[in-house]
């Protein structure tokens, strides 16, 4: 069983729309991150997540949102889409203490 | 925020060769790690280095981390085809709750 799953692989839409992008694990992990990679591949972290405490990277813009409907679950909605938020989008997870990080397959959205 | 920086930015050998790559970055940290991705892939974690230790081996992994020099390096011994990806390195900025990753060093093994 894949121990973070994300839908879809990939998406692509029009310019202005909203799309959401559904993430879970099912290792018992309490933090939960979204992840965006670039064309340059380099992964800058969004959000970082838990049952307690939602963490955001101050230069996300806030058209992204995370949604977390239980532990196991954090989707990412994005509002307005724009071309420059074309990239792969990383779902992860960890343990509290921080250690290994477990990724998912990631989601290749394309804005045309 | 700080992330870690990779070097080289690619790097090619052919198999049965050494390959080394080097990571700073430039606030204190709790552990830095080392991962792979390969091609249209996640990342997938391949070791772990607290700020204590100077040296990790896992497998023909190597890894190394001064803390003076803010710096790691990882290296692969005797490369196989199956190692070419890009390795990242990611830091925790001393926050234990938060890794920052670099643009990772892309790595081509040549059969």
């Amino acid at each position: 069983d894949t121990a973070v799953s994300q839908t879809p692989k990939y998406l692509v839409t029009q310019m202005g729309n909203d799309k959401s992008i559904k993430c879970e694990q099912n290792l018992g992990h309490d933090t939960m991150y979204w992840y965006k990679q670039d064309s340059k591949k380099f992964l800058k972290i969004m959000f970082s997540y838990n049952n307690k405490e939602l963490i955001i990277n101050e230069t996300v813009p806030n058209r992204f949102s995370p949604k977390s409907p239980d532990k196991a679950h954090l989707n990412l909605h994005i509002n307005s889409l724009e071309l420059g938020d074309s990239a792969v989008y990383f779902c992860a997870s960890s343990e509290p203490s921080g250690n290994t990080i477990y990724f998912g397959e990631g989601s290749w959205l394309t804005v045309v | 925020s700080q992330q870690g920086e990779e070097d080289p930015q690619a790097l090619s050998i052919q198999e049965g060769e050494n390959a080394t790559m080097n990571c700073s970055y430039k606030t204190s940290i709790n552990n830095l790690q080392w991962y792979r991705q390969n091609s249209g892939r996640g990342l997938v974690h391949l070791i772990l280095i607290r700020s204590n230790e100077r040296e990790k081996h896992s497998g023909r992994l190597r890894v190394t981390l001064d803390t003076s020099k803010k710096s790691s390096s990882l290296l692969i011994t005797a490369s196989r085809a199956a190692d070419t990806a890009s390795y990242f390195c990611a830091t925790d900025e001393g926050t234990g709750n938060q890794f920052y990753f670099g643009t990772g060093t892309s790595l081509t093994v040549i059969p």
